[in-house]
């Protein structure tokens, strides 16, 4: 059981270039979402997903994109990455309204 | 405007001693509230959460106290050890969308032997 399992743990981008987040969990939670992380400024919610085929945007959904055709994964795509989009992000997933496990975490820099 | 507040972004706490992270959040329609811990590079994981409808909950030594009127929550940690020092995040949502969590900024907790 590897839990929630995040790739890559690094990433460096140009601007403009466009990559995908992988997110995926071996627990069947139905609720996964993602965040990211900023200095000073906590953890933020870019996107969630109810269960596969549902999604709905969060706090900060501008810039990215994501789907969910399995249970099991939730990528985040940068379609066309900027210099702000540089940060940590963290995946998480939980069953039901319950406590959300997340995964380690990619850190991405957008030059 | 942050709807979950941590003003103090550092402690520092002798071992053995208690150890305390408090919380402010302005947003009443909050009914579940939970506390994170993070070490670097590693993911926030969860340490305990209270339901709007207590006012205190403790697991081992964590407590968790709320104050609703006063929209505060704080978190106590006694006795406090080295290796509870870590970043500590304060999270709110409703009760049944816990998977949509508002974060603090966090609370850096460093205990000195």
């Amino acid at each position: 059981n590897a839990g929630v399992t995040q790739t890559p743990k690094f990433q460096v981008l140009k601007t403009g270039q466009s990559m995908t987040l992988q997110c995926a969990q071996d627990m069947n939670h139905e609720y996964m979402s993602w965040y990211r992380q900023d200095p000073g400024m906590g953890l933020r919610l870019i996107h969630y997903s109810v269960g596969a085929g549902i999604t709905d945007q969060g706090e900060v959904p501008n810039g990215y994109n994501v789907s969910r055709s399995t249970t099991e994964d939730f990528p985040l795509r940068l379609l066309s990455a900027a210099p702000s989009q540089t940060s940590v992000y963290f995946c998480a997933s939980s069953r039901g309204a319950d406590t959300q496990y997340f995964g380690p975490g990619t850190r991405l820099t957008v030059l | 405007d942050q709807q979950v507040k941590q003003n103090s972004p550092s402690l520092s706490v002798q071992e053995g001693r208690i150890s305390i992270l408090n919380c402010d959040y302005t947003n009443s329609m909050f009914d579940y509230f939970l506390w994170y811990k993070k070490y670097p590079a590693e993911g926030p994981t969860f340490l305990i959460s209270i339901s709007s409808i207590k006012d205190k909950n403790e697991d081992g030594r964590f407590t968790v106290f709320l104050n609703k009127s006063a929209k505060h929550l704080s978190l106590h940690i006694v006795p406090s050890q080295p290796g509870d020092s870590a970043v500590y995040f304060c999270a709110a949502s409703g009760v049944d969308s816990s998977y949509k969590l508002i974060f603090g900024s966090g609370t850096r907790l460093l205990v000195r032997p």
